[in-house]
């Protein structure tokens, strides 16, 4: 059981727009820690997509973009591509486990 | 370029001990906290712990599901970081990942390197 909750999977369309989200509590996203994405390809290391919840590292697309309210957070992918294909991890900091947490990632499917 | 390259993963039998290690490049290593995530088969990723930077003594954290049994170190003179290992349990097999941090999120990470425990 993660910390962190996201949904198991999500679908679209090439072309069209996805969100998946990422739902904490008040010890991580709910105390103001930051949200960071990570995109993992089939077999491969993680990658960073987004950091302090909104932030692009330099060489990611703008079709990725990241949000935070509250105790939840969410990644938007626009223009969906085959090659977004992956599992993407939600990231924060929890006070009361003085630890990072995970999400237990989320399956994107490119129909 | 930055690099993070891990080694010495490898089959150890429950309650054994294993080091690995991560020889980092392309940054000045002793300026950055370094972070070991893991990865179960088929599972999502599991922080383990972290290195803090020389200028906060390189203090080490750790997950509750390692602690007292792993051990984080650096070399003093070099750019590598260990992970130490004892009493393996079935379940800390994984791949682990070494990581560069940044402000608690993982800004570069190595191809990782698979540890398996089993009798």
């Amino acid at each position: 059981q993660s910390v962190l909750t996201q949904p198991p999977s999500v679908s679209g369309a090439p072309g069209q727009r996805v969100t998946m989200s990422c739902t904490g509590s008040s010890p991580n996203i709910g105390a103001s820690s930051d949200v960071h994405w990570y995109q993992q390809l089939p077999g491969k290391a993680p990658k960073l997509l987004i950091f302090g919840n909104t932030n692009r590292p330099s060489g990611v697309p703008d079709r990725f973009s990241g949000s935070k309210s509250g105790t939840s957070a969410s990644l938007a992918i626009t223009g969906l591509q085959a090659e977004d294909e992956a599992d993407y991890y939600c990231q924060s900091y929890d006070s009361s486990l003085s630890a990072s947490v995970f999400g237990g990632g989320t399956k994107l499917t490119v129909l | 370029e930055v690099q993070l390259v891990e080694s010495g993963g490898g089959l150890v039998q429950p309650g054994g001990s294993l080091r690995i290690s991560c020889v980092a490049s392309g940054f000045i290593f002793s300026d950055y906290y370094m972070t070991w995530v893991r990865q179960a088969p088929g599972k999502g990723l599991e922080w383990v712990g972290r290195s803090a930077n020389k200028g906060d003594n390189y203090i080490t954290n750790y997950a509750a599901s390692v602690k007292g049994r792993f051990t984080i170190s650096r070399d003093a003179s070099g750019n590598s970081l260990h992970l130490l290992m004892n009493s393996l349990k079935i379940e800390d097999t994984a791949v682990y990942y070494c990581v560069r941090e940044n402000w608690y999120y993982y800004q570069y990470w190595g191809q990782g390197t698979l540890v398996t425990v089993s009798p």
